[in-house]
């Protein structure tokens, strides 16, 4: 069955640098998605990709959070300087042309010390 | 007033029993609707969509009312591998589906 990675499991790193959160969505797919999940809390939508561009993102997606499909198969995630309450499991996620069922990658823990 | 609102539970019950998870949901425009399982530390996984109709997979049911705003979902005959936290989560017309989660309610199964 078609998955959805996402490398690395977990990243740690210090305030202030750059993070990249990578994934590869399934192949076919034409909508992409970052969620976030803060420990103990709910898995809340960062921004939605579509056509090669930003279709949809929320209050949470800063100037400090870009996307970029770059090369037709990775979808990415780049924080510019990462804060404390950046820490949160991050999901990329996938949808197919007329399909309702988003399958969700395994997920980067990001840690912030 | 929350976009979608869950019993946080936990519901802690025996094998066998029988539990029903109910959610509401505030934006009247939304168009889908769904169960999510997430184990600790997991990605969602799709249990099933709910239909207005209502739905039936196996030990599971489905159940949506739109007037109310209002989804249930009931799990018949628990298993010890049901354990986890069940998620209700909507897309709103237009939204490119971008999915609102509610905060879950774990269930926990004991022998």
């Amino acid at each position: 069955e078609p998955e959805v990675t996402q490398t690395p499991s977990h990243q740690v790193t210090q305030m202030g640098q750059e993070v990249i959160l990578r994934c590869v969505p399934i192949s076919n797919h034409l909508y992409f998605y970052w969620y976030r999940q803060i420990l103990g809390q709910k898995v809340e939508f960062l921004v939605s990709f579509y056509n090669n561009e930003i279709s949809e993102k929320s209050e949470i997606f800063d100037d400090q959070f870009s996307v970029e499909r770059p090369d037709g198969s990775n979808f990415t995630l780049k924080i510019r300087s990462t804060k404390l309450e950046d820490s949160a499991m991050y999901f990329c996620a996938s949808l197919g042309q007329g399909d309702h069922e988003q399958y969700f990658g395994p997920g980067t823990r990001l840690t912030v010390t | 007033r929350k976009e979608v609102e869950q019993d946080p539970g936990p519901f802690n019950v025996p094998e066998g029993a029988t539990v029903a998870f109910n959610c509401t949901y505030s934006n009247s425009a939304s168009q889908s609707f769904f169960w999510y399982r997430q184990d600790c530390r997991k990605e969602p996984k799709l249990l099933m969509s709910v239909y207005s109709s209502g739905n039936e997979d196996g030990r599971f049911t489905a159940q949506l009312n739109r007037a109310s705003q209002y989804i249930s979902l009931l799990i018949r005959d628990s298993k010890l591998s049901d354990s986890a936290t069940y998620l209700c989560v909507v897309n709103i017309v237009g939204g490119y589906n971008k999915l609102i989660f509610g905060a879950g309610t774990r269930l926990a199964v004991h022998p």
